[in-house]
């Protein structure tokens, strides 16, 4: 089986950073990715993890540690259109099936 | 424009009915996928194609069946619909099962 976990909300203002966290349990492991999605619209790909360590896409960064089963998503520069759910998401069953996790909706106040 | 399509965007049917939501991809991606998705739990993956004439269940497959004839396209079809089916479909592709996925716009289904 697997399972993800996110915190439900989190809030910041402005110019910020902030952190998702995501802890998982897969039946092997093969990746973590980030996605967002804005309200009423279709998820989009962030970043992939595949091994230890941070990696960094403008303002976006995203960390990994496999032997914690842990992984965050850092947001820096926060602005108003950041405000949007993140959803972790790991493939599962020995690579087949992908499963994405709760979500977590940022709201960032001005 | 490489993208993901689905069609209908908006359907709103009565228990019963048979029913098929189209998925179509121009990037001629192998993996493709339905996925729902309800307040409180994310997406749920339905059914996954990892080529044509490869399909496999994801975690939430009952009373959903699909099809891969062709590699662009992965219709999704609800033989007798149910008000628990009530939902947001989305399809999604990517080259390969570790890379990006693709979603389309998404399909707001309602059943009555």
């Amino acid at each position: 089986g697997q399972s993800l976990e996110q915190p439900s909300e989190v809030t910041a203002v402005e110019g910020a950073i902030v952190q998702i966290n995501c802890t998982y349990q897969t039946s092997g492991f093969y990746g973590l990715s980030w996605y967002q999605q804005h309200d009423g619209g279709a998820p989009t790909f962030l970043s992939y993890n595949a091994l230890d360590g941070l990696e960094e896409t403008g303002r976006f960064s995203s960390f990994l540690s496999r032997s914690d089963s842990y992984g965050y998503l850092l947001l820096q520069e926060l602005q108003m259109k950041d405000s949007a759910s993140y959803f972790c998401a790991v493939p599962d069953n020995y690579g087949q099936n992908f499963v994405f996790g709760p979500g977590t909706r940022l709201s960032v106040l001005p | 424009e490489a993208q993901v399509t689905q069609n209908p965007r908006y359907l709103i049917t009565v228990t019963g009915k048979k029913l098929t939501v189209t998925c179509s991809q121009n990037m001629n991606h192998e993996y493709m996928s339905w996925y729902r998705q309800d307040p409180g739990l994310g997406l749920r993956q339905i059914y996954y194609s990892m080529n044509v004439e490869v399909t496999d269940k994801g975690d939430v497959p009952e009373g959903y069946k699909v099809s891969r004839k062709e590699k662009r396209n992965f219709p999704l079809i609800l033989e007798s619909p149910s008000p628990n089916q009530t939902s947001l479909y989305f399809c999604a592709s990517s080259p390969d099962r570790d890379y990006e996925q693709y979603f389309g716009p998404g399909t707001r289904l309602t059943v009555t």
